[in-house]
């Protein structure tokens, strides 16, 4: 079965760029999407197909996707960023997520 | 707006059958646009995709869940359900419906939203 790898927890100061990266046999041949999930809350989409962001996602949200890493970026990190972020394919008829990665902002 | 609203019992016996709804409002529950899906997060984890369903009959399940798993739509009210039979107490989590997109067009489920608000499901005895 397919699987996707996450670090477990990413660090960054407010203002800086997080960068959390997701893990997968030839990623790049499938549609990366990427979930926030705050503290006591539901997963809210924060990028889809690879790189796309729904309305309502600020800018400094960003999705990309090469070889076997997917990565999603936010600039200018504040504060209300700080949550577990889930990457997520569909794979032949199943759908895989990965560990989670738990953003800090210090 | 579109609003999805899970409901279930809370609190079920090892080895008895756990039953959920989720009620949609807002979109129509058999468009052709989109899919519904569960997925679950047991306490302190990550999510688990369970299954998704499209009302054109097209039902893709868990593989690990499969032999125990019954999903289904009624229209008439607007209702997905989830049947879970034989659980344990690894089957202990919130499960959360969802609207589940296609990549395009006719072609397979991607990503999920919105999210329902969830419903915690304990199993004890």
């Amino acid at each position: 079965s397919y699987e996707l790898s996450q670090p477990p927890s990413v660090s960054v100061s407010p203002g800086q760029t997080a960068t959390i990266i997701c893990s997968g046999h030839e990623l790049e041949s499938k549609y990366v999407c990427w979930y926030q999930q705050k503290a006591g809350q539901s997963p809210i989409i924060v990028v889809y197909k690879d790189s796309r962001r729904p309305s309502g996602i600020p800018e400094r949200f960003s999705g990309s996707n090469s070889g076997n890493t997917a990565t999603l970026t936010i600039s200018g990190t504040q504060a209300a960023d700080e949550a577990d972020y889930y990457c997520q394919v569909w794979d032949s008829t199943t759908i895989v997520f990965g560990g989670g990665t738990r953003l800090t902002v210090l | 707006q579109i609003k999805l609203q899970e409901s279930g019992p809370g609190l079920v016996r090892p080895s008895e059958t756990l039953s959920l709804t989720c009620t949609v409002s807002g979109v129509s529950i058999d468009s052709k646009d989109h899919f519904w899906g569960w997925v679950r997060q047991p306490p302190g984890k990550g999510l688990e995709w369970i299954g998704t369903f499209y009302y054109r009959g097209r039902i893709y399940y868990n593989p690990s869940l499969k032999s125990r798993l019954t999903i289904s739509v009624d229209t008439s009210i607007s209702q997905l359900s989830l049947t879970l039979r034989s659980v344990t107490a690894a089957d202990t989590a919130t499960y959360y419906c969802a609207r589940h997109f296609p990549v395009s067009s006719d072609s397979y489920p991607s990503w999920f939203d919105p999210w329902g608000q969830g419903t915690q499901v304990t199993v004890s005895s």
